[in-house]
């Protein structure tokens, strides 16, 4: 049973553009959050997605939006880069208890 | 919204000997409580966890404590094994939506 997996690896982009990251959850999990790590800081909350549509969001400009499709894999979508915006991007999923399991992760630099 | 504060930042324990990270959150609506241990280039992986109607919970080596009355949480390891060190995340949710305490870089002296 694969786990949660995301995609691309890793990632370089110049301020201004955007960008599209892309997530699987893990098998029956319906629920997706994405999180922006920062280097030596704990993962922050951006949006959960659930039945394709954005449920909670955390603290997060208008900048950073999403996608849920039918299959629950998910998309983050980021647009006008800033430098700031360089960190890990987590994904995660859950059913509909609470345990919640992260992917790997996406290492975007901006430059 | 949530705030979660983590102690300490760092930790390093000789092999064998015990480690214990502390957590305090905000929110009393917080109901559910991980754990996670992110080693390097890696996501975080789920360890142990506790809910708001439990107060302790253990896993062979690893424990958790609640106290909802003071919104404290804590992870207790023993028998540390320098396979553990990692830096440890605590979280708390309220119906999904999780916040984590800035991490604990633990160190496991052989």
């Amino acid at each position: 049973d694969a786990g949660v997996t995301q995609s691309p690896t890793h990632l370089i982009k110049t301020r201004g553009q955007q960008v599209t990251l892309r997530c699987s959850p893990k098998s029956g999990h319906d629920t997706v959050s994405w999180y922006q790590q920062a280097l030596g800081q704990g993962p922050q909350f951006i949006f959960q997605y659930y039945e394709e549509e954005e449920r909670q969001r955390g603290n997060f400009p208008d900048r950073f939006s999403g996608h849920q499709f039918p299959n629950y894999s998910s998309e983050l979508n980021v647009n006008a880069l800033l430098l700031g915006d360089s960190a890990l991007y987590l994904c995660a999923s859950r059913d509909r208890v609470d345990e919640q399991y992260f992917g790997p992760g996406t290492r975007l630099t901006v430059t | 919204g949530e705030n979660v504060e983590q102690h300490p930042s760092t930790l390093s324990v000789q092999e064998g000997d015990s480690a214990v990270i502390k957590c305090t959150y905000s929110d009393s609506a917080s109901n559910y409580f991980p754990w996670y241990k992110q080693e390097l280039g890696k996501g975080p992986q789920l360890i142990i966890d506790i809910r708001s109607n439990v107060g302790e919970k253990k896993d062979q080596r690893i424990a958790v404590t609640l106290n909802k009355t003071a919104k404290h949480f804590s992870l207790h390891i023993t028998e540390t094994q320098p396979e553990d060190s990692a830096v440890y995340f605590c979280a708390a949710s309220v119906w999904g939506d999780m916040r984590f305490g800035a991490g604990t870089r633990l160190t496991v002296k052989p």
